[in-house]
């Protein structure tokens, strides 16, 4: 069965250093991929997608993952931390060729930011 | 645009209570879904709907369910409620769950006791 790994549940940078939030997903077919943000008592919200068109996708806020299918992984990366990314991220995947019911969330990675 | 709604936002029940999730959405949207969120457990598709008159069960469908009468509504009943469906229920609509976004409501804190 599908299923998507999410490295660390708590990560704490500091304002302006790198994020990154680490994603694996298990499937011998690449799925489609995502990431969602969750800010304190709302909704998740599309952070962004990967649906095998360029490996690099970027997103908004300045985020971006990249697609590496050798290492069955969908990192999400940031260049310099900011106060107001502090929320909790989560990872999806959605087999190819599967139902419209099966996006699969990871556990979710709270990222904390310090000033 | 009010995207996706739920209601209520916050509800306490006592074990063995019944009572029903409410959720619409205004964008036309053919698919729409249930999720439970726990610490630590990301989250759960509980049911989901490819459009009116067709539902099925996702990952933790027991105590659940659910009907599509109409493209907009998507009602999720608890028929008996359990300490263990203490949770946050989030509803989630979009026109094609693998190339387009889930848009998702602002979800439902019930604590049964």
């Amino acid at each position: 069965a599908q299923s998507v790994t999410q490295l660390g549940s708590h990560v704490s940078v500091s304002e302006g250093a790198l994020v990154l939030l680490r994603c694996n997903y298990s499937s011998s077919v690449p799925p489609y991929l995502f990431w969602y943000v969750q800010y304190p008592n709302q909704g998740l919200q599309l952070l962004l997608k990967y649906t095998s068109a360029a490996t690099l996708v970027k997103g908004i806020n300045g985020f971006e993952a990249e697609f590496k299918k050798s290492e069955t992984s969908f990192h999400l990366t940031k260049p310099s931390a900011h106060m107001s990314d502090a929320a909790e991220y989560f990872c999806a995947v959605s087999p190819r060729g599967g139902s419209q019911g099966n996006l699969i969330f990871g556990k979710g990675t709270k990222l904390s930011v310090k000033p | 645009n009010a995207g996706v709604t739920q209601t209520p936002k916050f509800q306490v029940l006592k074990t063995g209570q019944s009572m029903t999730l409410q959720c619409a959405q205004d964008m036309n949207h053919e698919y729409m879904s249930w999720y439970r969120q726990d610490p630590g457990m990301g989250l759960r598709l509980i049911h989901y709907s490819v459009g009116a008159g067709i539902t099925d069960q996702g990952e933790v469908p027991n105590g659940y369910n659910v009907s599509r009468s109409t493209t907009e509504d998507f009602p999720l009943r608890l028929l008996s409620a359990a300490p263990s469906q203490t949770s946050v229920y989030f509803c989630a609509s979009t026109q094609e769950v693998n190339n387009s976004p889930l848009h998702f409501g602002n979800g439902t804190r019930l604590t049964v006791t």
